[in-house]
């Protein structure tokens, strides 16, 4: 399976800034979804965005979808040091049905 | 919502044991179930795919005489790591297909010493 690109891989934000991480993708979705992850742990889903969407929010959390570049951004805006994780985008490009998960961006929020 | 129970939640082992690791589907069947494998600082990256009462389907440059899966209900899935070497360390996840998406197991940590 072919992983997407993340950037940056790595951020880090003051308290109450805005973060915005980006991902792009290969081939044609039916969704794309975002999840975070604290360190060493497992997966927690954010939130989906399908590929007739073009922007989704729910409550701090901001997705955007651009088919045409086959690519989407995540903004978490008034940042909170709790928010501090690793963020993946995923696709369900795989081929056994599975998703296919970006490299991710690890964000730091500094209180 | 659909809940996967993974168990154990972080093993230790010596080298050249084998450690199964277990996902249950609590309140759904899961046909299907996907084992990803997540290197320190890397991404998720599909190891296999087990169908209920078939052969496990391996991505490429996966052993699947090492990485032995099991899927034989509709509740159980098995990844058995067998004769573990230290490279095989890693964080092991499991994933079922639902209604809505995907649900997660939380993860196994393994450390082979």
């Amino acid at each position: 399976s072919q992983q997407g690109e993340e950037d940056p891989q790595a951020l880090s934000i003051q308290e109450g800034e805005n973060a915005t991480m980006n991902c792009s993708y290969k081939t044609s979705i039916n969704n794309l979804q975002w999840y975070r992850q604290n360190s060493g742990r497992g997966l927690v889903h954010l939130i989906l965005i399908r590929s007739n969407e073009r922007e989704k929010h729910s409550g701090r959390l901001r997705v955007t979808l651009d088919t045409s570049k086959k690519s989407s951004s995540l903004l978490i805006t008034a940042s909170r040091a709790a928010d501090t994780a690793s963020y993946f985008c995923a696709t369900d490009e795989g081929s056994q049905g599975n998703l296919i998960f970006g490299k991710g961006t690890k964000l730091s929020v500094k209180p | 919502g659909a809940v996967v129970s993974q168990h154990p939640s972080w093993v230790i082992c010596k080298s050249g044991t084998s450690v199964k690791i277990e996902c249950r589907s609590l309140d759904f069947q899961a046909t299907t179930m996907f084992w990803y494998r997540q290197f320190p600082k890397q991404s998720l990256m599909l190891m296999a795919t087990s169908n209920e009462g078939s052969k496990a389907t391996y991505e490429q440059g996966v052993e699947k005489d090492k990485f032995l899966i099991n899927h034989a209900s509709l509740t159980l899935s098995t990844l058995t790591v067998t004769s573990a070497h230290p490279e095989d360390s890693s964080f092991y996840i499991c994933s079922a297909s639902v209604n809505y998406g995907y649900t997660f197991g939380s993860g196994t940590r393994l450390t082979v010493v």
